[in-house]
């Protein structure tokens, strides 16, 4: 079946500390793959995206490369801030069935100062 | 443009009552879907749509009703409030790309207790 497995957390990092949030998948078909942000109280917004294997998704300092050959979408940022904590998701959709999403269960950052 | 707007935002049911939670985008997108949200479990998918008409369920179905008679919107009903459907409720809308998908939009969230 179709599922996103994710680094869990939560994850406490010192303001321009290097972040890395882990994330593999299973897929039925060929997936895109995406990374989301859920601030406090608010619905998740997309962070980036990528559609094909060796595409790398790029959004405010953060990075992640579509790795087909290790099934992974891994989660970088070089200097985080403390406006950087929030849930991160990721999560993988499959065009051929109905745009539907699947997401991983979020690692909750925090970033001090 | 308000993409995808949620109502309500805050709701307590008790057990058994029955409840609407409305969902509508403005972007004239095909597909529509409901999710929640419970801690340690991420997002996990409720019903879908493909387009008006065309409903679908997901990965947790039951207690919940869903009917799409126009693009823009995608209510989501529950039939007799359980406890165990406390949740956040998100909808969201996407659309195809050719062979490769785009994003979903998200709405705010329904923050919904039942007591």
């Amino acid at each position: 079946g179709n599922s996103v497995t994710q680094m869990e957390g939560p994850v406490t990092l010192s303001e321009e500390a290097f972040l890395t949030i882990n994330c593999t998948y299973t897929a039925t078909g060929y997936p895109s793959l995406f990374w989301y942000v859920q601030y406090p109280g608010e619905g998740l917004q997309l962070l980036l995206k990528a559609t094909k294997a060796d595409d790398k998704g790029s959004n405010k300092g953060f990075e992640a490369t579509y790795r087909k050959e290790t099934t992974s979408f891994h989660l970088e940022k070089g200097s985080v801030q403390v406006s950087d904590s929030a849930v991160y998701f990721c999560a993988l959709s499959i065009g051929d069935t109905g745009n539907q999403f699947y997401f991983g269960t979020g690692t909750s950052l925090t970033v001090i100062p | 443009n308000a993409g995808v707007t949620q109502t309500p935002k805050f709701q307590v049911l008790k057990t058994g009552q029955s409840m609407t939670l409305q969902c509508a985008q403005d972007m004239n997108h095909e597909y529509m879907s409901w999710y929640r949200q419970d801690p340690g479990m991420g997002l996990r998918l409720i019903h879908y749509s493909v387009g008006a008409g065309i409903t679908d369920q997901g990965e947790v179905p039951n207690g919940y009703n869903v009917s799409r008679s126009t693009t823009e919107d995608f209510p989501l009903r529950l039939l007799s409030a359980a406890p165990s459907q406390t949740s956040v409720y998100f909808c969201a809308s996407s659309y195809s790309q050719g062979a490769w998908n785009t994003e979903a939009f998200f709405g705010q969230g329904t923050r919904l207790t039942v007591v």
